[in-house]
């Protein structure tokens, strides 16, 4: 266990909705990282955060956001939902003591139907 | 633009056999290299990286800058190696997002 938590496990929804997926990193880790996971495109990074700051951004639709709380938990928004964004969202936390490794979260599997 | 590449979707090999899992990067300048496993039922987890050298449940990788590869090897195979293993780089050392390659399935059989 990484001590990176990830809610909720399994989320299905409808095209057209709006979802929220919620991430903690683990003790001491100042960075969060979120990754999408798709069977066409594997493992791409979405958006990092660091301190409540946006650090880095990658391929990440206009239809999501992000944000990291003060007590470092961050949320990924991801909006007007299309099928194409069935994937696997995985959670990183880094930033620590040995800040060049990644602590992976257990993921959210989300389906839009 | 960076890229990680693993040519190898499946790798099957028998108990004993040694195993080499391959990964050829595209970046201009000098990116930190890793190994990143995934055991069944298990999260995604920091297997090796370049600059330790270390060898890590009998796995080493050498990065091959000429090559730009940064093959995985171990000379004899064990059941608890099957896994997902991903090839990852980073621009440099330290909280810095990871580009990943699709992975490769690794199958130990006995």
């Amino acid at each position: 266990d990484s001590g990176v938590t990830q809610t909720p496990k399994h989320l299905i929804t409808a095209t057209g909705q709006r979802v929220t997926l919620r991430c903690s990193p683990r003790s001491g880790d100042l960075s969060v990282y979120w990754y999408q996971q798709s069977l066409d495109q594997g493992l791409q990074f979405l958006i990092q955060y660091y301190n409540g700051e946006e650090r880095a951004k990658g391929n990440i639709l206009e239809r999501f956001s992000a944000q990291q709380f003060p007590d470092l938990h961050s949320e990924l928004n991801l909006s007007s939902l299309e099928l194409g964004d069935s994937a696997l969202y995985f959670c990183a936390s880094g930033g620590g003591a040995r800040s060049y490794e990644q602590y992976f979260g257990p993921g959210t599997r989300l389906t839009v139907t | 633009a960076q890229r990680v590449t693993q040519p190898e979707k499946l790798l099957s090999v028998f108990k004993g056999a040694p195993v080499e899992l391959k990964c050829n990067y595209s970046y201009s300048g000098s990116p930190e290299l890793f190994w990143y496993v995934q055991y069944s039922r298990q999260r995604l987890q920091l297997l090796l990286r370049h600059i330790s050298r270390e060898s890590i449940k009998g796995f080493t990788a050498d990065l091959n800058k000429g090559e730009t590869s940064f093959h995985l090897k171990k000379p004899f195979a064990q059941e608890e190696d099957s896994a997902m293993y991903y090839c990852a780089l980073s621009r440099y050392s330290g909280n810095t997002p990871l580009v990943f390659g699709k992975g490769t399935r690794l199958s130990v059989i006995a």
